[in-house]
């Protein structure tokens, strides 16, 4: 599988502000996605990231919330942008395995708290 | 209804016992699926995909019943560090490759 990191892996931040969070994966995959996994919860996905087009958000996620960039085949970043608490989240990206199956693997994640 | 459900336990089982999780999923068009494992401030691995014939992987077996969207995961001879939460993923049939999670079922195994 491949090799996913996400910088950063955790931050602190006030309210009002925004946070970029990188994933940078070790081969080039056509697919990324960033999930969200709020406190005591399982994971929401927030967007597909492809290669060369717009993001496609799920339902109550929008692109001005949450801006995302696709840059190349092994990189992707998410914005969480004017935050609130309501955004204390881990934000994780994956991506699709090669070959059939459909299986995705995750980055360590981003822990992200919102005062 | 949710569109994956699971019993999000916690289950308690002393070492060696064996656990079985369920899962029920919803959109009967579904196509592939997953458990995971998440263990505490960590990311989700996959544990085992479930092939629709039943599949077995050491002391893990994975059922699905398609008539019923219903999928199992049994965990013989646990062990300690099979501590963790599981969550039953299934891939929603909508033209992108969208996995939907369950809740998780929580698995505790005691000495």
């Amino acid at each position: 599988s491949a090799v996913i990191s996400q910088k950063p892996s955790r931050d602190i931040c006030q309210r009002g502000t925004s946070l970029t969070i990188q994933c940078q994966v070790d081969s080039q995959v056509t697919m990324m996605f960033w999930y969200r996994q709020q406190p005591g919860q399982s994971l929401t996905l927030i967007a597909t990231a492809n290669q060369g087009s717009e993001a496609t958000y799920e339902s109550g996620f929008v692109i001005d919330k949450f801006p995302i960039s696709r840059p190349n085949l092994t990189f992707s970043t998410l914005t969480v942008s004017n935050m609130s608490p309501e955004d204390s989240s881990i934000y994780l990206c994956s991506v699709a395995a090669a070959g059939g199956y459909n299986e995705q693997f995750f980055g360590p994640g981003t822990r992200l708290t919102v005062l | 209804r949710k569109e994956v459900e699971q019993d999000p336990g916690p289950f308690n089982v002393p070492e060696g016992a064996t656990v079985a999780f369920n899962c029920t999923y919803s959109n009967s068009a579904s196509q592939s699926f997953f458990w995971y494992r998440q263990d505490c401030r960590k990311e989700p691995k996959l544990l085992m995909s479930v092939y629709s014939s039943g599949n077995e992987d050491g002391r893990f077996t994975a059922q699905l019943n398609r008539a019923s969207q219903y999928i199992s995961l049994l965990i013989r001879d646990s062990k300690l560090s099979d501590s963790a939460t599981y969550l039953c993923v299934v891939l929603m049939n909508t033209g992108f490759q969208k996995l939907v999670f369950g809740t998780g079922t929580r698995l505790l195994v005691s000495p």
